[in-house]
């Protein structure tokens, strides 16, 4: 199946620094990709819909300065989250399809976020 | 906005027996699909299962089949012959039939398999 890899597994950061996520697929190409936030315990929520070539669609109440997203190619997006907060800290996902109907979202591994 | 209501938080079955865990869902759309996922203590999703709306026929993988019932918004997951490994959250969701669109989760339902 197709597979979806995540950067870095886990990133322990420092107040008010900025740290950035990259989210690739590897073997097919993502005109779209997704950005979930999850909390201990929840459910995947989704903060912004990413786009190739083009500017990121946020959900509301997701601050789009504070969460980057570029998506410069059919394969990577990165999702920058700048000047950290404690409350920043939580599990990102991202996913990614294949262009098309039948087709299924393939997750990346999770990014544990720790901001001390 | 399309919902996705799982009651369950948590569930428990034994080892060897079978269990269901309900979904249900609003939407306005007739074309879309539901997936059930699974997430271990990893947290990486795996995908169990998926139903397309328009296909009346359940759909089935291995030990894993749906019930879904289309006019009553309700997709629900039955495990049979569970094992130790099937032990994790599963995540109901809804997405629209383009594959443009997110996932839309459900809140999850934590399962156990006791021994």
């Amino acid at each position: 199946g197709a597979v979806v890899s995540q950067h870095p597994s886990w990133v322990i950061c420092k107040s008010g620094t900025s740290v950035k996520i990259e989210c690739r697929s590897l073997d097919f190409q993502a005109t779209t990709m997704f950005w979930y936030r999850q909390f201990p315990k929840q459910s995947l929520m989704l903060m912004a819909t990413s786009n190739e070539g083009s500017k990121a669609t946020y959900e509301q109440g997701v601050e789009k300065d504070k969460f980057l997203i570029n998506h410069a190619s059919l394969t990577l997006s990165t999702l920058t989250v700048t000047s950290a907060h404690p409350e920043d800290s939580s599990f990102y996902i991202c996913s990614a399809s294949r262009t098309g109907r039948n087709t299924e979202a393939f997750f990346g591994q999770g990014t544990r976020l720790t901001v001390v | 906005a399309q919902t996705v209501t799982q009651s369950q938080p948590e569930m428990s079955v034994q080892e060897a027996e079978t269990v269901t865990l309900s979904c249900t869902y609003d939407t306005s759309e007739s074309d879309y699909y539901l997936f059930w996922y699974k997430q271990p203590p990893s947290r990486q999703m795996i995908l169990v299962i998926r139903q397309e709306a328009y296909k009346q026929q359940n759909a089935t993988e291995n030990r894993f089949s749906v019930n879904f019932q289309k006019a009553a918004k309700s997709f629900s997951l039955k495990i049979s012959d569970s094992q130790l490994g099937d032990a994790a959250m599963y995540f109901c969701a809804y997405r629209h039939s383009n594959s443009g669109y997110a996932l839309n989760f459900g809140k999850g339902t934590s399962l156990l398999v006791t021994p």
